[in-house]
């Protein structure tokens, strides 16, 4: 069965360093999206890709943060600058939207990757 | 703004003993429900996506259902690989598809 896949499954950087957390979707999915969880909360959107671009972001994702579709088959999110704070699990995600791409409207389901913990000291 | 409440927080269960989550919600225009399982540290799990009130979906031992307010996941004769965390999360308004999360409820089943 098809699923996402995320590496590294965790990284460790100090404050100050920038990060690249990479991410496989499922390979006929058009949507993506990035997540995190700190530990014991809940998890948190943080941005949706489509086309090449970002289609929605949360108040989280400032200018420290960055998305890119490097090729047909990796979707990456960058940290610059790692605070503390960003220390949570990140979880990307895919999501088909048909064959032809278009947004009907529908809710489109969304799967999850096994995440990548980070740990900023 | 979205919001996602999820009760109770945790639930302890004797293998067998069926029981009931709840996800309340209040949104501005729901297009639909989600229901994940997470095990620890890992991801989350896609269960059921929900669309409109009185609709019900089941999966083996579970069974989602979904009123204008709230959804239900109901767990019939839990085993205990049925512990968990239950994710409930929604996708509402006009355009974008980002899910909103509640905070989960951990489930332990007891053999």
């Amino acid at each position: 069965e098809p699923e996402v896949t995320q590496t590294p499954s965790h990284q460790v950087t100090q404050m100050g360093q920038e990060v690249i957390l990479r991410c496989v979707p499922i390979s006929n999915h058009l949507y993506f999206y990035w997540y995190r969880q700190i530990l014991g909360q809940k998890v948190e959107f943080l941005v949706s890709f489509y086309n090449n671009e970002i289609s929605e972001k949360s108040e989280i994702f400032d200018d420290q943060f960055s998305v890119e579709r490097p090729d047909g088959s990796n979707f990456t999110l960058k940290i610059r600058s790692t605070k503390l704070e960003d220390s949570a699990m990140y979880f990307c995600a895919s999501a088909w939207a048909g064959t032809d791409g278009r947004v009907s409207g529908n809710s489109y389901e969304q799967y999850f990757g096994p995440g990548t913990r980070l740990t900023v000291t | 703004e979205d919001q996602v409440t999820q009760s109770p927080e945790a639930l302890r269960l004797q293998e067998g003993e069926s029981s009931s989550l709840n996800c309340s919600y209040t949104v501005s225009g729901l297009r639909g429900l989600f229901w994940y399982r997470q095990d620890p540290g890992k991801g989350p799990e896609f269960l059921f996506t929900l669309y409109s009130a009185g609709e019900e979906k089941e999966k083996e031992r579970l069974k989602a259902t979904l009123t204008k307010k709230e959804s239900f996941l109901h767990i019939t004769a839990p085993k205990p690989e049925d512990s968990a965390t239950y994710l409930c999360a929604v996708q509402a308004g006009a355009a974008g598809n980002k899910l909103t999360f509640g905070g989960g409820t951990r489930v332990l089943v007891k053999p």
